[in-house]
C-alpha cells in the first residue's frame, strides 16, 4: 500500500540554525500539508500546498517557515533559524484531490529536537 | 475559533469490552471528521472519515457516528483487544476554501489481556 515517507526520524539541531525536513507524499497526490506535534500537545496545522503554491498556512507559519516541492516527489520544510520552542514532532500529510471527502495520509513523522 | 475536545484523557479497560471514544467540537460548520489511531512515538494512521452529510461510518470493528448539530462524534470499538492499545485522536476539517484539520488530543487507551 502506498504511503507517506518522512527523512530523517530524528533531527537533532542547535539553535539558530537552518533545518530542512523532507517529505515524500503518496505518487497520485496533488495536495500535501505539514502539521506538528509538540510534545504532549494537539497536532497542529501548519500549511497546505498546491499546484506548487501555499493553500493555506496558520499564524504558526511564520516568516522563518517555507515549504518547497523541489522536484516531483519531494515536499519539504525549511526553518530558518531554529528556536528552542520548533523542539515538536513535525507531520506531512497527501491527499489526492484536496476535496472534503478525501483522507489525509500521513508520514511517520520527524522528531525535531532544539537545543 | 474551532475547539476540539476528547475526553478523557486516558481509558484502561479489560480484554473483550466494548468501549465508546468520545469527541466534541465547538463550530459545527464542518466538512468531514476524522478518527486516528497514534502509536507511540510514530505517525497518524487513519481510520475513518465521515462527511458531514452522513451520519456514521464502519470498518471492521469500528463504527463512528456524527451528530453535526450537536458537535459530537463517537467512535466505537467492539471486543477491545490489547492491540487495540493506541491513542486515538478526532479531527475536524472546517469548512473553508482549503482542507485542514483540527485535531483533539486524543485520547490513550489501555487494553489490558
Amino acid at each position: 500500500e502506498p504511503e507517506v515517507t518522512q527523512t530523517p526520524s530524528h533531527q537533532v539541531t542547535q539553535m539558530g540554525q537552518e533545518v530542512i525536513l523532507r517529505c515524500v507524499p503518496i505518487s497520485n497526490h496533488l495536495y500535501f500539508y505539514w502539521y506538528r506535534q509538540i510534545l504532549g500537545q494537539k497536532v497542529e496545522f501548519l500549511v497546505s500546498f498546491y499546484n506548487n503554491e501555499i493553500s493555506e498556512k496558520s499564524e504558526i507559519f511564520d516568516d522563518q517557515f517555507s515549504v518547497e516541492r523541489p522536484d516531483g516527489s519531494n515536499f519539504t520544510l525549511k526553518i530558518r533559524s531554529t528556536k528552542l520552542e520548533d523542539s515538536a514532532m513535525y507531520f506531512c500529510a497527501s491527499s489526492n484531490s484536496g476535496s472534503f471527502s478525501d483522507t489525509q495520509y500521513f508520514g511517520p513523522g520527524t522528531r525535531l529536537t532544539v537545543l | 475559533k474551532q475547539e476540539v475536545t476528547q475526553i478523557p484523557a486516558a481509558l484502561s479497560v479489560p480484554e473483550g469490552e466494548n468501549l465508546v471514544l468520545n469527541c466534541s467540537f465547538t463550530d459545527s460548520a464542518i466538512y468531514n471528521l476524522q478518527w486516528f489511531r497514534q502509536d507511540p512515538g510514530k505517525g497518524l494512521t487513519s481510520l475513518l472519515l465521515i462527511q458531514s452529510s452522513q451520519r456514521e461510518q464502519t470498518s471492521g470493528r469500528l463504527n463512528a457516528s456524527l451528530d453535526k448539530s450537536s458537535g459530537r462524534s463517537t467512535l466505537y470499538i467492539a471486543a477491545s483487544q490489547p492491540g487495540d492499545s493506541a491513542t486515538y485522536l478526532c479531527a475536524v476539517d472546517e469548512a473553508g476554501a482549503n482542507s485542514k484539520l483540527t485535531f483533539g488530543k486524543g485520547i490513550t487507551l489501555s487494553v489490558r489481556p
